[in-house]
């Protein structure tokens, strides 16, 4: 399997902390997304990181990616018990179609 | 502007009955994407428009599924002869060119019964 997985699986905090996920994956990348999912249904795009880039930042994200160890982390600064939710990381496999594999996700909860 | 909308948002149908599951992607979005999600996994990939044609259709576990895009627009995932296993969120999403972000429905919850 090409997915992507996300580590740790299941991350509790407290508000105003910061939130560390990390993702690997197998083969070279067109580019990374990361996604957020409350409740089970819709994914919500948080940001999408090219191959030939090694940072990125929106807001109170931050994402990094490292080509050469297969590993990509969100960082979630200053976080919020609205940040409660499922965070998924999505690769785009260079030399497949477009579509995403996306890891199982990982359970995020931010405690008031 | 609007985001992908699906539509039934939710549907309970019988084993051995036909459904039809509908997304409206974002307006100006060339490519179209069908996943499926089960309970505590993440999506899985299912087919990809690009215009009206099926790209990749690899992800279509039998033959019991199929999608069109006649006009390179909406777009429509059938299912023949249901199954419980088939019981899932099914997830469309759209994005406005090959390799850049692609922005999800809120999904349509399959339950067969």
């Amino acid at each position: 399997s090409q997915q992507g997985e996300e580590d740790p699986q299941a991350l509790s905090i407290q508000e105003g902390e910061n939130a560390t996920m990390n993702c690997s994956y197998k083969t070279s990348i067109n580019n990374l997304q990361w996604y957020r999912q409350n409740s089970g249904r819709g994914l919500v795009h948080l940001i999408l990181i090219r191959s030939n880039e090694r940072e990125k930042h929106s807001g109170r994200l931050r994402v990094t990616l490292d080509t050469s160890k297969k590993s990509s982390s969100l960082l979630i600064t200053a976080s919020r018990a609205a940040d409660t939710a499922s965070y998924f990381c999505a690769t785009d496999y260079q030399g497949g179609s477009e579509k995403l594999v996306f890891g199982k996700g990982m359970k995020l909860t931010v405690n008031p | 502007g609007a985001g992908v909308s699906q539509t039934p948002s939710n549907k309970v149908t019988e084993k051995g009955k036909y459904v039809e599951l509908r997304c409206d992607p974002i307006s100006g979005h060339t490519a179209l994407y069908w996943y499926r999600q089960s309970l505590g996994q993440g999506p899985e990939f299912l087919i990809y428009f690009q215009g009206t044609g099926a790209a990749d259709d690899s992800g279509l576990p039998n033959d019991r599924f199929f999608a069109v895009r006649p006009e390179g627009s909406v777009s429509t995932l059938k299912i023949q002869r249901t199954e419980r296993g088939d019981s899932a969120v099914y997830l469309c999403a759209s994005s406005r060119a090959a390799d850049y972000e692609q922005y999800f429905g809120p999904g349509t919850r399959l339950t067969v019964t």
